[in-house]
């Protein structure tokens, strides 16, 4: 019964460095959404996942962001070459499905700070 | 293109009094839902409340209610006998029907005082 989760929680590292996000979305929930969160800004759409399929890439900021999601469960954000505007919270959402109504569950993110 | 206006970085408000946070929205679309969300300093977001489009009649949960008026583009959200618990980030949120993301207002601090 447990909620979205994210690991890291923090992540320090430096300009140029790759950097991995896992989340670990409630069991059962088909799909998957990554938003972005920079300081003083509302949350910005990265990506949509329907099972395994990426159906909405569309706020990817550059090709350094990529995402998969493997077994219709876990989902990896890759940023590669790190630059210090990447620094925000990233947030991962589940829903059962696609259904518009649907409440989006949230994780407690990732603070990533680029040095 | 959608977008979401929260015009009020920060509120304030006494304990056990009412508040009101301001949200405007932009569509061209006459079908979607709005939410609003509360993000304490854990950083989880909370669904707070939900508004279809189509209906008229406010939405309402509890101490939460939002008075929804479609013309004006606007989606406020009352927060009644405001309790300390409630400090903490509010966002409002858009979502068409034709797309799987939410659109997000920049959001609205509540402080809360005793």
């Amino acid at each position: 019964g447990a909620g979205v989760s994210q690991s890291p929680s923090n992540k320090v590292t430096e300009k140029g460095k790759d950097v991995e996000l896992r989340c670990d979305p409630i069991s059962g929930h088909t799909a998957l959404y990554w938003y972005r969160q920079s300081l003083g800004q509302g949350l910005e759409f990265l990506i949509y996942f329907q099972g395994n399929s990426a159906p909405d890439k569309s706020g990817l900021p550059s090709d350094r962001f990529s995402a998969e999601r493997t077994g219709g469960s876990v989902s990896t954000l890759t940023i590669q070459r790190t630059q210090q505007e990447d620094s925000a919270v990233y947030l991962c959402a589940s829903t059962p499905g696609t259904y518009i109504y649907n409440e989006q569950f949230f994780g407690p993110g990732t603070r990533l700070t680029v040095l | 293109a959608q977008t979401v206006t929260q015009s009020q970085p920060e509120m304030s408000v006494q304990e056990a009094e009412t508040v009101t946070l301001s949200c405007t929205y932009d569509t061209s679309e006459s079908d979607y839902y709005l939410f609003w969300y509360k993000q304490p300093p854990s950083r989880q977001m909370i669904l707070v409340i939900r508004q279809e489009a189509y209906k008229q009649q406010n939405a309402t949960e509890n101490r939460f209610s939002v008075n929804f008026q479609k013309a004006a583009k606007s989606f406020s959200l009352k927060i009644s006998d405001s309790q300390l618990g409630d400090a903490a980030m509010y966002f409002c949120a858009y979502r068409s029907v034709n797309t799987d993301k939410l659109i997000f207002g920049t959001g609205t601090r509540l402080q809360v005082f005793p």
